[in-house]
């Protein structure tokens, strides 16, 4: 199964609302997480299960879909939530795989 | 809190072995199954093993299948990667993950720092 994000990068400023798409070449029902990544650091799961947000992580982070196409929203964009985004299928784990990510920068 | 810290990269020769460390702490590490992930600025993120809690059930990526071994010692809270016949296609940041069972799947959780392999001659 492969997961193709879109955008591979994109420039946005503090307060903006960002939406970065995940979809998959078959259907992952809602195994689906979403993880943020910074430089130099491992990544951090901020959603699984397509919708639920992982404990500890701001609300205004949001996931939705299922199937074969899935959303991460930010609704309200922070200094600290400039850093790459990556999807990753769970729903034939092992292996699942993951997306290529998405970075996001300081406009 | 949760932590997990790996050890054992470094730089090797092409055809070499390496065997990296994952210490656990701050949850009952022999409740969880874990995971390896590796990552490169070409490739990504990649999934690479998986192994159960009580090491009943050992996954592999194809890429590793034969020649890399996961293992793990509940007692000494240590998960374990045995790496042989290194190319430099295994060139990567190789993390470790904590695998949480949620709503019908495994979702990696936490993870450690890494740990930087290098395979070069």
């Amino acid at each position: 199964i492969q997961l193709t994000q879109s955008p591979s990068s994109l420039s946005a400023s503090v307060g903006d609302r960002v939406t970065i798409t995940c979809r998959a070449s078959q259907g992952v029902g809602s195994y689906l997480a979403w993880y943020q990544q910074k430089p130099g650091k491992a990544p951090n799961l901020l959603i699984y299960a397509a919708s639920t947000l992982q404990s500890g992580v701001p609300s205004r982070f949001s996931g939705s879909g299922s199937g074969t196409d899935f959303t991460l929203t930010i609704s309200s964009l922070q200094s600290d939530d400039f850093a790459t985004y990556y999807c990753h299928q769970l729903n034939n784990y092992p292996p699942g795989t993951f997306g290529q990510g998405t970075k996001v920068e300081i406009k | 809190e949760v932590q997990l810290v790996e050890s054992g990269g470094g730089l090797v020769q092409p055809g070499g072995s390496l065997r990296l460390s994952c210490d656990a702490s701050g949850f009952t590490f022999s409740s969880y199954s874990m995971s390896w992930v590796r990552q490169t600025p070409g490739k990504g993120l990649e999934w690479v093993s998986y192994i159960s809690s009580s090491s009943d059930a050992r996954h592999y990526a194809d890429f590793v299948k034969g020649r890399f071994t996961v293992s793990r010692d509940n007692a000494k809270n240590s998960l374990y990667l045995q790496m042989n016949s290194l190319g430099a296609e295994d060139t990567a940041m190789y993390y470790c993950a904590r695998s949480s069972f949620y709503f019908g799947s495994y979702y990696f959780d936490y993870w450690g720092q890494g740990t930087l392999i290098t395979v070069s001659s």
